[in-house]
Parts: C-alpha cells; sequence; structure tokens
C-alpha cells in the first residue's frame, strides 16, 4: 500500500517569507501526486498535480511543487507568502488503481 | 458546471438516530469516495464505490456505516444509531476513471450528534 508522509503539521511563516511544505511518498513504480488547499469549512481545492513529464510542475495562487524521484518527495514551496495562503495543505498520491492516499495534512499560518 | 455537490451542509441528530448524507459527483464521473475528517485530523478514508459497486471499504468501521452509489441518484453515506464519536466533517470526492485525474471534492457534511 502508498503512503505519504508530511513533515510537520503546522508550519508558520511571515507575510513575504518562502513557504516550504514537506512531503514524501512511499511508492515502488512512480505514482501521480497532487496538492490540495482546504479553507475553513470549504471541501479540499486541487493546487496542482504532477503525472508525467516536467518534474517541475506550477499550481494556482503562485505555488510550485518538485517532483524528485530520488528522494520521493513532491515538496510544495511559495516564494512569498501571503496572507491569504494560511490554509490546510494536503499531499496526495494517486495509484494505477485509482486509489488515492492523502498525507495529515500541514496548516499554514502565516504572521503579519 | 456543477461540481460535486453534498447535502446537506449541516446535520443535526440525537445519540440513537440514523444520519443519511447525500453526494452527486460532478457529471463524467464514476467513481464516489467519502471521507471523514475530525478537528486538527487529516483526512481518513471511508469507502470508494462505483456504479453499483464497492471498490474498496477497508475504512469503513464494521458496524453501524454503509455506503452505496445506485444506477442512478447521488451516492449515500449511511449512519445508523448515530453516537457522539460520528461528529466530524464528511467529504465527498469524485473522479473519473482515468489515470492521472484529480479527485474533485464537495464542500462537506458537516455532522453534529446531539
Amino acid at each position: 500500500a502508498q503512503s505519504v508522509t508530511q513533515l510537520g503539521s503546522h508550519v508558520s511563516v511571515s507575510e513575504g517569507a518562502l513557504v516550504l511544505l514537506r512531503c514524501n511518498y512511499s511508492s515502488s513504480v512512480p505514482p501521480y501526486l497532487f496538492w490540495y488547499v482546504q479553507y475553513p469549512n470549504q471541501g479540499l481545492q486541487l493546487l496542482l498535480k504532477y503525472t508525467t513529464g516536467a518534474t517541475l510542475v506550477k499550481g494556482i495562487n503562485g505555488f510550485e511543487a518538485e517532483f524528485k524521484k530520488s528522494e520521493t518527495s513532491f515538496h510544495l514551496t511559495k516564494p512569498s507568502a501571503h496572507m491569504s495562503d494560511a490554509a490546510e495543505y494536503f499531499c496526495a498520491v494517486q495509484n494505477t488503481g485509482n486509489q488515492f492516499y492523502f498525507g495529515t495534512g500541514t496548516s499554514l499560518t502565516v504572521i503579519p | 458546471n456543477a461540481g460535486v455537490m453534498q447535502n446537506p451542509r449541516h446535520l443535526v441528530r440525537r445519540r440513537g438516530q440514523e444520519a443519511r448524507l447525500r453526494c452527486s459527483p460532478m457529471k463524467g464521473h464514476s467513481h464516489v469516495y467519502w471521507y471523514r475528517q475530525l478537528p486538527e485530523e487529516g483526512l481518513k478514508f471511508m469507502v470508494y464505490l462505483q456504479k453499483e459497486n464497492i471498490i474498496d471499504e477497508s475504512g469503513m468501521p464494521k458496524e453501524r456505516f454503509s455506503a452505496e452509489f445506485p444506477k442512478e441518484g447521488p451516492s449515500i453515506l449511511r449512519i445508523q444509531q448515530v453516537v457522539r464519536g460520528d461528529s466530524a466533517a464528511y467529504f465527498c470526492a469524485s473522479s473519473p476513471f482515468r489515470d492521472n485525474q484529480p479527485q474533485h471534492f464537495g464542500d462537506g457534511t458537516r455532522l453534529s450528534i446531539l
């Protein structure tokens, strides 16, 4: 079975600082990888996805993530945090059987 | 271009009653997933369904919980004889049956047990 590990359940950054949210997965074959964002009292929204091709993936709201096969990682970054980025972020893996596995989430706080 | 629709958004039940949560997937999506989320916790997978078929129910509690996705109509998550511990947000997601396509989520049903 797949597993997804998000290091750091809570991350705080200052407004304008770099955002780095970590995600590692376990898989014997390269999976499909996703990042989702959840705002309070809402469902999850897709930020970006990696399937094949370029390993640096750009998503909405200035976020991007890089697939590193050798490190089995898919970390999410944003060069400059904005107050509106405060939310819960989930990394997810999809296997070829169309099943999804989610990490436990990272809560991002942006300090003014 | 409706997304995943869940209803009701909020549901209040007394202990021992039944709760029914509904999920209409996005148009063209034939797969539905149910998740439970508790405060300060991540998403817990419950069940994965295709039309008229349960693909994976490894996350479902063995008793009181059931799910269906009939040929016509929405997917239903049913909780019988609810207890306080069932209070949570329940999310539904749908996807087409194609590799590399993400899940699309509804806004959830927040279940409160009195």
